[in-house]
């Protein structure tokens, strides 16, 4: 089944304790990217990839960083998590950038 | 800063009626432009992609059609049903980098 997965679905940290959450598509698509959700902001761009070891920055890409070594995988790393990332996560991804986007189920991140 | 605006934020109709909503943003720069269906728990599902000035683009009863030169597109709900509740999104791809707007919100009562 063709599909975006990401892992944790639901995360409670503590500020300063480095975290990764995984994004993973078995569609071979080359365009991946990451987004947050908070409520009366909507969905924001944190970061995209338009290819292996090809990374830009969304609107909203401080304090996150991503790596993209593998066509397959997009992790979201925060270095030093604080309570303003706490929020929605969503991974997505696509054949070519413009193409419609396959999300993710989603991750649920708190950091007390 | 880009923007892309959609209108009404919220909308509740009765089962059957026929609604629309607005998506606005700036035309220079574009792309593609995205729609979205959310239901609440759920994530974001794509009704379409389009990219040409004029395009129209139907899937069953929910049609949308673009102005690139004006900078807006519409979404059209033919004969709501309840499971149409969601919100609608759209987005503004300009190759990649995406600007979604805030949502129209909808709901539809039986």
């Amino acid at each position: 089944e063709a599909q975006v997965t990401q892992n944790p679905r639901y995360l409670i940290t503590v500020t300063g304790k480095k975290l990764t959450v995984t994004c993973s598509q078995n569609m071979n698509h080359e365009y991946m990217s990451w987004y947050r959700q908070d409520p009366g902001l909507g969905l924001r761009q944190i970061y995209y990839s338009m290819n292996v070891e090809v990374t830009d920055k969304g609107d909203v890409p401080e304090g996150y960083k991503v790596s993209r070594k593998e066509k397959r995988n997009f992790p979201l790393i925060l270095e030093s998590p604080s309570p303003n990332q706490t929020s929605l996560y969503f991974c997505a991804s696509s054949g070519l950038p413009t193409d419609t986007q396959y999300f993710g189920p989603g991750t649920r991140l708190t950091v007390l | 800063i880009l923007n892309v605006e959609q209108s009404p934020q919220s909308l509740h109709v009765q089962e059957g009626d026929s609604t629309n909503f607005t998506c606005s943003f700036p035309s220079s720069n574009f792309y593609a432009l995205h729609w979205y269906r959310w239901e609440t728990a759920k994530s974001p599902e794509a009704l379409f992609v389009m990219t040409l000035n004029g395009d129209e683009k139907k899937k069953g009863r929910i049609s949308a059609t673009l102005n690139t030169k004006e900078g807006y597109s519409y979404l059209y709900i033919k004969g709501s049903q309840p499971e149409d509740s969601a919100t609608y999104l759209c987005a503004l791809n300009q190759g990649g980098k995406l600007i979604f707007g805030q949502g129209t919100e909808l709901s539809v009562k039986p």
